[in-house]
């Protein structure tokens, strides 16, 4: 069966800050894995990740995969009160059409 | 490019009656749609996947004859929630992907906050 672990399960920091969130999972046949952000309403993508040790980024998020060692992160910098949310990280079956989500992590910045 | 609406945001209704939920992609055909639903603090939960003109397949756990879900487009799939009950007062969100959409990125309408009386 495969697990996506995410961590910590929570996080409050101060703006400015930078954060780094967790994501280790056990797939069979890995294909990509994904980052989305969900606020009060349903997730917005923010990565895909397919390839090992290149950094995607955007903006003041950069998120990057270790295939090696089954684990992605996702880093904020300087973050903003605008990050707060719960980040997911989400890992596709071999076909693409099943989703296996990660228990997210809540992020809160305080001003 | 790449939206999925839901239709309602938000509804409230009386125990015992059914609710049907919309989900959408505008400007993609979707080959598959996803239903999931979400309690408070928690991640999301895959209730059924449906693919355009077959049956949907249900999650363990999932009874079908409670959450019909009709896949009769390629841009439309509704959940009805039959006979609700408080229980099922829940965000329920659905996702979509395509032929015109990388397979794996499934994109996510903006949810159904669903309260039953």
């Amino acid at each position: 069966e495969d697990k996506v672990v995410q961590s910590p399960l929570s996080l409050v920091v101060h703006e400015g800050d930078t954060v780094t969130l967790n994501c280790s999972y056990e797939v069979t046949n890995f294909r990509s894995l994904l980052w989305y952000k969900q606020e009060k309403k349903a997730p917005t993508f923010l990565f895909m990740l397919t390839s090992s040790g290149i950094e995607k980024k955007s903006g003041r998020l950069s998120s990057i995969l270790d295939k090696k060692e089954l684990f992605s992160i996702l880093n904020i910098t300087a973050t903003q009160t605008g990050d707060s949310a719960v980040y997911l990280c989400v890992v596709p079956n071999n076909a693409g059409n099943m989703l296996t989500f990660g228990g997210g992590t809540r992020l809160m910045v305080k001003p | 490019g790449a939206v999925v609406s839901q239709h309602p945001s938000r509804v409230i209704c009386k125990s015992g009656t059914s609710v049907k939920i919309e989900c959408r992609s505008l400007d993609f055909q979707a080959t598959t749609m996803f239903w999931y639903r979400q309690f408070p603090k928690q991640s999301l939960m895959l209730m059924a996947t449906s693919n355009e003109g077959s049956k949907a397949t249900y999650e363990q756990g999932v009874e079908k004859d409670k959450f019909l879900i009709n896949h009769a487009s390629l841009t439309l799939s509704t959940l009805t929630v039959t006979s609700a009950h408080p229980e099922d007062s829940s965000f329920y969100i659905c996702s979509a992907s395509g032929r015109s959409t990388k397979a794996e990125t499934q994109y996510f309408g903006p949810g159904t906050r669903l309260l039953v009386l």
